[in-house]
């Protein structure tokens, strides 16, 4: 089956500055990577997607980016600010139609 | 519109104790539905996901079972909790919008 890597598993950065998480994928056949943003004890919600047929997606201040060939994709947040503070999980769908998560990265934007 | 519908929000359950949470999806027909679970700190983990009424696979060897009763019902079961059943439990769906995954409000489920 599909296994996502997904790294750091802590991320720390000053407000204004930029945030990046990466993850891998295993299954060439996977064809769309969403982002969910997970605030403390609340459900994951879906902040962004990218499909295999795109390279690139911004909306605001997130933006993703997927190289298909190394199997790996990203999201930066840029100007974060300390509402960004969350746990943000990358996800690949397998041929199969199920969504496979990574571990996770806990965000802190500090002041 | 499209919604989902998960309770109870938290449970404490003695080890041995039986198990039923319970979702429902509302706007949609057909959909997709998802069981994962979330120990603490750590990822989501997919436990069952369910293509049509009576359809259940399972993704991972364990001491829970689902059921799919009605088209947008979805139950997670178990007939005897055991300690590392703990964890946040969420249900899921896809619905309309192909691909795009939608999340209950999950249960906090601690076995004791």
């Amino acid at each position: 089956g599909e296994n996502v890597e997904q790294h750091p598993s802590t991320l720390s950065v000053q407000e204004g500055d930029s945030a990046v998480i990466k993850c891998t994928y295993s299954d060439s056949a996977s064809n769309y990577f969403p982002w969910y943003k997970q605030e403390l004890g609340k459900r994951p919600q879906l902040i962004i997607d990218i499909r295999s047929n795109v390279g690139e997606k911004k909306d605001q201040r997130i933006a993703v980016t997927l190289n298909k060939t190394a199997k790996h994709f990203s999201l930066h947040i840029t100007e974060t600010q300390p509402e960004d503070s969350a746990v943000y999980f990358c996800a690949a769908l397998t041929g199969a139609n199920n969504l496979f998560f990574g571990t996770g990265t806990r965000l802190t934007v500090i002041p | 519109s499209q919604t989902i519908h998960q309770w109870p929000a938290t449970l404490v359950q003695p080890v041995g104790s039986p198990l039923s949470l319970e979702c429902t999806v509302e706007g949609t027909s057909n959909p997709n539905l998802y069981w994962y679970r979330q120990a603490a700190g750590r990822g989501l983990q997919l436990l069952f996901y369910s293509v049509g009424i009576g359809q259940i696979s399972s993704e991972v060897p364990q001491n829970l079972s689902a059921s799919r009763p009605q088209d947008r019902q979805f139950i997670l079961s178990s007939k005897k909790l055991l300690l590392s059943d703990s964890g946040f439990y969420l249900c899921a769906y896809t619905g309309s919008i192909a691909e795009k995954l939608f999340f209950g409000s999950g249960t906090q489920l601690s076995v004791l």
